[in-house]
Order: structure tokens, then sequence, then C-alpha cells
């Protein structure tokens, strides 16, 4: 079977780093997306992996090593506004997003 | 123009009702999407048009009906619904299906069955 794990909930400070990890086991892989969702609205993309290594976009970085089926999301300078659900989702080998369950992130001050 | 918009934003129905949600986007995308989700679960593929044309229906029931009527426009029709179909139905799009593009999502529509 297909299958995608991510913690839960996560808990960071105004200010630090957090790493949100995801790992995957598909039928196939097309590449590996990141996309943050605020309580109520909709998915919006952060980061697209594909090949192995780190993918750098201002605050936040994403990794992938195809051969642990492994990535993960690095947020640094967390704002309050990052507190989010984090959605790890890998492109099969029919191009279909399998999501996982998603990682509420909380961030205090 | 990046963005998918949907109409209504909240709706609320008996189960009697018939009611229709609303997608549209403008940025030429071939493939557009419906998912439903949950609270606190990700979104789960309903169906897919690509080049206006029904591609892939994942088992869903007969109550809900896509339809496609342009390249820019996506209904979904619901009728006789039941409580647990209560959930955020979200439209997403991206340039084609069979590739790995990313999808743009709608703000969703939260649809309440009474």
């Amino acid at each position: 079977g297909q299958n995608i794990d991510q913690p839960t909930e996560m808990t960071a400070t105004e200010g630090a780093i957090v790493q949100i990890n995801c790992t995957y086991q598909t039928s196939g892989f097309n590449g590996l997306f990141w996309y943050q969702q605020h309580a109520g609205e909709a998915p919006t993309f952060l980061s697209y992996n594909v090949l192995d290594g780190l993918e750098e976009k201002g605050r936040f970085s994403s990794f992938l090593s195809r051969s642990k089926g492994y990535s993960y999301l690095l947020l640094k300078e967390l704002q309050m506004k990052d507190s989010a659900s984090y959605l790890c989702a890998v492109m099969d080998s029919n191009y279909q997003l399998i999501w996982g369950a998603g990682t509420k992130l909380i961030i205090k001050p | 123009d990046t963005e998918v918009t949907q109409t209504p934003k909240h709706l609320v129905m008996g189960m009697t009702n018939k009611k229709s949600l609303k997608c549209e986007q403008h940025m030429g995308h071939r493939a557009m999407y419906w998912y439903k989700q949950k609270a606190k679960k990700p979104p789960e593929l309903m169906f897919v048009y690509s080049y206006e044309k029904l591609s892939i229906n994942e088992s869903v029931p007969s109550r809900f009906s896509p339809e496609c009527p342009n390249s820019s426009l996506l209904n979904l029709h619901l009728h006789a619904l039941q409580p647990e179909d209560s959930a955020l139905y979200l439209c997403a799009s991206s340039q084609d299906q069979g590739t790995s593009d990313e999808q743009f999502f709608g703000p969703g529509t939260r649809l309440t069955v009474l």
C-alpha cells in the first residue's frame, strides 16, 4: 500500500528553527510537495523536490532523500503566522498526489 | 492571475436540497480537481478533469455530480447529500494532468448538510 508518515503536532518558539519530517512508501515517485494550510483555508504550495538534496526558498527549505524515502521541511526564524498545518504529498507513478495527514505546527511567543 | 476562485464560501443545505459549487481559474490550466477535506485530515481526491473530460472518478457516490462546462470552469452538483458529506470542498487546477506540476487550490466551500 501507499503510506506517508509525518508527526501529528509540533511546537516551536518564535524566532527558532523547526524541522518537520516526512517518510513515504508509494507506488512510484514523481516528486514530493510541501503545502502549508492555515485552519479553514486552502493549502498553498511551498516546495517541490524530485532530485536528492536541499532546495532553499527564503526562510523555508526542503530536503529529499529518495533512497531513504525521506523528506523534511525546515522553517527558520519562525514567525507567529507560521502556525499552520504542513502537508507532505508524494506524486506517485500515476501522477496522483498521495497526502500525508499533515503536521500541525504551533508557534509560541 | 494565479488564482482559483470558488463560490460560495459557505453553504448550508438540507438532505433534500439540490445545490452547486462553482470553481473558476484563468491560468490556462488544463487539469482541474475536486477534493473533499474533513477536519484534521488531508484532502481526498474526488474527481479529475483533463481537457474538459472526466479523467478520474475516485468511486464517488452519484449524489455528487461534476461538470466542466469549459476549460476555465468546474462545477460540482450536489443532490440528496448526507450529514457525513459535511466538509471543506476544495477545487484545484494544474497546468496538465500526468505531470509533476504543482496544484493551485481555491479557498474552498465549507459545506454543512443538515
